[in-house]
């Protein structure tokens, strides 16, 4: 499948302060982009999509930021809080609506 | 509330028997799903797709003996692990997309997982 991959494994900061989880992916011809957030022993949880069609789509507390030109997709979180601590992952759409996840990187929020 | 759910959330086999494990779609119907396996600390790879009237098909280097799957109805998609080993404790992820697998984009969701420990 495509390779889907993330820089850093573990982000740590501060409550109240803002979070950017990066991922870069390998396959130009990906038109879709998934967060998702997973918290320990359970299933991943959907946080904000986006279409190659857009660079930026935000939501509530959430941004997705989309560089066709570099392959690179990134989440920001503001004023990001405890409950957000949790391994978050992308994924990018492949063939026959598949998704490939990404390595995952550990937010741990500091109260 | 949950749309996708797996039975069991956790299950412990001896080492040379089969465990099943079931998907189901709440309130929508899915032609296709998606099984998923982690392993602890690591990301999630899929293992194959789950079609509703047809064989499933798996990922490159997924024994399609060894996890056999059976999508029996538009709700239902199972995945047995056969003679299982503890090479193969991991956690197993089901998925569906909402719109059954019709639409172009949408998200898929997640089960909340089954993990296997096999002693």
């Amino acid at each position: 499948g495509e390779s889907v991959g993330l820089h850093l494994p573990t982000l740590s900061v501060q409550e109240g302060d803002n979070s950017i989880i990066n991922c870069a992916y390998s396959n130009s011809a990906s038109d879709y982009f998934i967060w998702y957030k997973q918290e320990s022993g359970k299933g991943p949880q959907f946080i904000i999509d986006i279409r190659s069609n857009m660079d930026k789509r935000q939501g509530q507390r959430v941004t997705v930021l989309l560089n066709k030109t570099v392959k690179h997709l990134s989440l920001q979180i503001a004023a990001t809080q405890p409950g957000d601590s949790a391994v978050y992952f992308c994924a990018e759409k492949g063939n026959f609506n598949k998704f490939y996840f990404g390595s995952g990187t550990k937010l741990n929020v500091k109260p | 509330g949950a749309v996708v759910s797996q039975h069991p959330s956790r299950v412990i086999c001896k080492s040379g028997t089969s465990v099943k494990i079931e998907c189901r779609s709440l309130d929508f119907q899915a032609t296709t799903m998606f099984w998923y396996r982690q392993f602890p600390k690591q990301s999630l790879m899929l293992m194959a797709t789950s079609n509703e009237g047809s064989k499933a098909t798996y990922e490159q280097g997924v024994e399609k003996d060894k996890f056999l799957i059976n999508h029996a109805s538009l709700t239902l998609s199972t995945l047995t692990v056969t003679s299982a080993h503890p090479e193969d404790s991991s956690f197993y992820i089901c998925s569906a997309h909402l719109t059954g697998g019709r639409s172009y984009n949408s998200p898929l969701h997640f089960g909340n997982g089954t993990r296997l420990t096999v002693t």
